[in-house]
């Protein structure tokens, strides 16, 4: 079964911070990765998307990067802001209809 | 709003009540799903939904009882919950079962007392 484990379970930054957010998961047999973003109260959001065959994905100050083979994704915050401050889930696609998430990391930039 | 809506947004229930959850999608996605979001856990797929019919059921409890008539509409029925039930109940669509792309909705926070 597919474990997706996210490193550090919680951070606090200042603003202004380059940040990077981990994610592993145990199986490399993965269809693609994707990046949430959960605001207190609210739904997912998609941040980034990466195809297995892909080695990285830019959006804005987000940059998510894949090593598959290692089991690996980092999700690199440039110039960080206190509107990041959210909770970011890792999911990795396998067979099937499923996502396979992380439990999350917990993002705090303080001004 | 994202384009999916669940109501109620908080719901607090009995053991022995009957209740129901609400999803809506203004999409045009032809898959549904439900996902629970418990404290301390990751999230954990329910039901999935494609084009009306049930494609998949995750080991689900049978107190838990999904409803889907249409395309645009989900239901979670609740009844003789548990506790332990209490959670974050996410619906979700996406344009075919199978594609990765996921619109949430905000959730209904459950309590059972």
């Amino acid at each position: 079964k597919q474990e997706v484990t996210q490193i550090p379970a919680a951070l606090s930054v200042p603003e202004g911070e380059n940040l990077v957010l981990n994610c592993s998961f145990t199986d490399s047999a993965i269809y693609n990765l994707q990046w949430f973003r959960q605001d207190p109260g609210k739904g997912l959001t998609s941040l980034l998307l990466i195809q297995s065959s892909q080695r990285e994905q830019t959006s804005g100050r987000l940059n998510a990067s894949l090593d598959k083979s290692s089991g690996r994704s980092t999700l690199y915050i440039a110039a960080s802001q206190p509107g990041d401050s959210a909770t970011y889930l890792c999911a990795v696609s396998q067979t099937g209809y499923a996502l396979n998430f992380g439990k999350g990391t917990s993002l705090l930039v303080t001004p | 709003e994202t384009g999916v809506t669940q109501t109620p947004r908080h719901l607090v229930m009995g053991m022995t009540n009957k209740k129901s959850l609400k999803c809506e999608q203004h999409l045009g996605h032809n898959a549904m799903y439900w996902y629970k979001q418990s404290a301390k856990k990751p999230l954990e797929l329910m039901f999935v939904y494609s084009l009306e019919e049930r494609v998949e059921n995750n080991s689900v409890p049978s107190r838990f009882s999904p409803e889907c008539p249409n395309s645009s509409h989900l239901f979670l029925h609740l009844h003789t919950l548990q506790p332990e039930d209490s959670a974050l109940y996410l619906c979700a669509s996406s344009p075919y079962s199978g594609a990765n792309v996921l619109t949430f909705g905000a959730g209904s926070r459950l309590t059972v007392l």
